[in-house]
């Protein structure tokens, strides 16, 4: 079975700073790993995928994650946030080849600030 | 297309009354899952189907609970009867495979 860990449940930022969210997993096989984003009121929209090939994924609105297969863990990155990234953001795991359930991690409430 | 449809969007009931969320999915996605959103539990699987057929429904609460999906444009997910524990927010996601595509949820509040 897999199981995801998202170490924060909120991070407070400055608008124009960087931000790292953190995720970590645990499986006994391969995974392929997702970032969503949920804004309020809504349903969650993917951000990036991670599948296969290069550890670094970039994906919507200038996120990137990194997956660090010996750390067990699929960061989440933005160099210069928006207010308009304030949103929950949630980490999600599933096996490769297997079922096509995914699990999610509690998710990080992102604030941005003015 | 217009993504995963789902209705209503708010529903107010009294504990005992019957529910039914329903759930249109993207036309061509083979998978259809139902999840149920709590601020205490997160979001949490609550059944999923490949092709009309149920899959794996170990994440259904309780007997109160069922979910049918008759075609493979349409799916329902009833509680009968509801109790002030089921408030949440339920979600509909439907899958190609891999991604899921989410709508934009049933907000639930049972007093």
């Amino acid at each position: 079975a897999q199981s995801v860990t998202q170490l924060d449940s909120q991070v407070p930022v400055f608008e124009e700073a960087p931000v790292e969210l953190r995720c970590n997993y645990s499986s006994s096989v391969s995974v392929y790993l997702f970032w969503y984003v949920q804004y309020p009121n809504q349903g969650l929209q993917l951000l990036l995928k991670y599948l296969s090939g290069s550890t670094l994924v970039k994906g919507i609105n200038g996120f990137e994650a990194e997956f660090n297969k010996s750390q067990t863990s699929f960061h989440l990155r933005k160099p210069s946030v928006h207010i308009s990234d304030t949103a929950e953001y949630f980490c999600a795991v599933s096996p490769q080849g297997g079922s096509e359930k995914l699990v999610f991690g509690k998710g990080t409430k992102l604030t941005v600030n003015p | 297309d217009a993504g995963v449809i789902q209705s209503p969007r708010h529903e107010v009931t009294e504990m005992g009354q019957e529910v039914t969320l329903r759930c249109k999915p993207i036309s061509g996605h083979d998978y259809l899952f139902w999840y149920r959103q709590t601020m205490m539990r997160g979001l949490e699987l609550l059944i999923y189907f490949n092709n009309n057929v149920p899959i794996d429904d170990s994440g259904m609460p309780e007997d109160r609970f069922s979910a049918k999906m008759p075609n493979a444009s349409f799916s329902t997910l009833k509680i009968q009867p509801s109790e002030p524990r089921d408030s949440a927010v339920y979600f509909c996601a439907s899958s190609p495979s891999g991604e899921l595509f989410f709508g934009e949820g049933s907000r639930l509040t049972v007093l």
